[in-house]
């Protein structure tokens, strides 16, 4: 199975902040990777897909890219509204996998 | 809109089975992939299976196969789970979710949590 090796685990930043959010696969897996956001007792959201292409309907301050097997997810000029946990995804091959998830806390 | 309404969850006992229902909407059901994905309590994500459109193909996580089917009714507009010999890792909220394409899931419903009682 492919892992996704997400990274922090959590974070704590300002509004207005940029923050950076980071998945590894454990292999090649092109740019096969999806991120979603989960705020508490709601389903997951589906922000990106295509590592780089933003979900229809999702604010442009969310962006993602890619480098070899490393993934990031971007969230430029944080808002209290973007405090929640976000999962990366890969969508290359079965099974698909998930990060451990990333907890994003506003100070 | 599009809706999901996930339903059938409950406190089972280990060994047990169950039967977990999705509802679709607001869209052309029997033209997706559907997935069901788990999370137990306080941790990730874990996808569990999908399957085609039209039944064609079903595919598990490992940590199901055998125990779980995936099925569908497209003439009811309704996703299945069909769970037996429970375990208590088990234990999950369990959304169904819309496969957009290439395993991008784009709607979900609100989950169905299954519990355990001792």
């Amino acid at each position: 199975d492919i892992q996704m090796t997400q990274s922090p685990s959590s974070l704590s930043a300002s509004v207005g902040d940029r923050v950076t959010i980071t998945c590894r696969a454990s292999q090649s897996i092109r740019r096969s990777v999806n991120w979603y956001q989960q705020k508490p007792g709601k389903a997951p959201n589906l922000l990106i897909y295509g590592a780089i292409t933003l979900q229809s309907g999702v604010p442009s301050s969310f962006s993602g890219s890619a480098s070899g097997t490393d993934f990031t997810l971007t969230i430029s000029n944080l808002q209290p509204e973007d405090s929640a946990t976000y999962y990366c995804q890969q969508s290359y091959t079965r099974p698909w996998t998930f990060g451990q998830g990333t907890k994003v806390e506003i100070k | 809109q599009v809706q999901l309404v996930e339903s059938g969850g409950g406190v089972v006992q280990p060994g047990r089975s169950l039967r977990l229902s999705c509802t679709a909407s607001g869209f052309t059901f029997s033209t997706y992939e559907m997935h069901w994905v788990r999370q137990a309590p306080g941790k990730g994500l874990e996808w569990v299976a999908v399957i085609w459109h039209d039944e064609s193909e079903k595919y598990y996580a490992d940590s199901v196969r055998g125990r779980f089917t995936i099925s569908r009714d497209n003439s009811k507009n309704t996703l299945y789970l069909h769970m037996n010999s429970l375990r208590d890792e088990d234990t999950a909220i369990y959304y169904c979710a819309r496969d957009q394409g290439g395993a991008r899931m784009d709607y979900w419903g609100q989950g169905t949590l299954v519990t355990f009682s001792s």
